[in-house]
């Protein structure tokens, strides 16, 4: 139990394209998604926080129109970079913690690669 | 505020030899600790953690953790290490008190076991 899915799990686009990234827990709601980053070599960034049926918290220095983040329903986050750029090329993660039962432990999707050309 | 800290950025241990991957912590109160682990280009897997109780903690793969709080401590440990064990591991933190707030991780330790 405790999956949590991304899609893509890779995406190669052109600079000034947006691109959506799906987080998705599989087998149990989640009220509250969080959405890391992750450079090469370097430990997990944590770029906001996503609530439910509300606007997300970003943490300081992340820019909430860029990286647009929506969680509509108990089992789906989405972070849309808008006008990516080459600086945005990273790996990204999302994590889920489970609305009922294990709600001390976050579960990490598998990430999504993103290379901005 | 919460920290963690792993003292060190790369461990090497030889394949059958124990390992410890070391973790230090700061939160004001009871913590919940975590150790992840993280395979090249995956995402982080949950390996097992400290809520409450027995301070030693098993985990998947063989792996423990004791929680000691007098130091602030909780190590990672394996009895025997695998060749497969080589990888990025995290341990995290979160103060049970603080609310809806996520976990916070160390810099991470590259574990490489050789053969």
């Amino acid at each position: 139990g405790a999956v949590v899915s991304q899609h893509p799990s890779r995406v190669i686009c052109k600079s000034g394209t947006s691109v959506k990234i799906e987080c998705r827990s599989l087998d149990f709601q989640a009220t509250t998604m969080f959405w890391y980053r992750q450079f090469p070599k370097k430990s997990l960034m944590l770029m906001a926080t996503s609530n439910e049926g509300s606007k997300a918290t970003y943490e300081q220095g992340v820019e909430k129109d860029k990286f647009l983040i929506n969680h509509a329903s108990l089992t789906l986050s989405t972070l849309t970079v808008t006008s990516a750029h080459p600086e945005d090329s990273s790996f990204y993660i999302c994590s889920a913690r489970p609305s009922q039962g294990l709600t001390d432990t976050q579960y990490f999707g598998p990430g999504t690669r993103l290379t901005v050309l | 505020a919460q920290s963690v800290a792993q003292p060190e950025d790369q461990v090497n241990v030889a394949e059958g030899n124990p390992l410890t991957v070391k973790c230090t912590y700061s939160v004001s109160g009871n913590p919940y600790l975590f150790w992840y682990v993280q395979y090249p280009n995956r995402g982080l897997q949950f390996l097992l953690k400290y809520i409450t109780g027995d301070n030693l903690v098993k985990g998947s793969y063989g792996f423990e953790a004791e929680f000691n709080k007098s130091q602030t401590s909780f190590h990672l440990k394996k009895p025997s290490a695998l060749v497969s064990d080589s990888a990025l591991y995290f341990c995290a933190v979160r103060d049970p008190n603080s609310g809806n707030t996520p976990l916070v991780f160390g810099k991470g330790t590259r574990l490489s076991v050789i053969a």
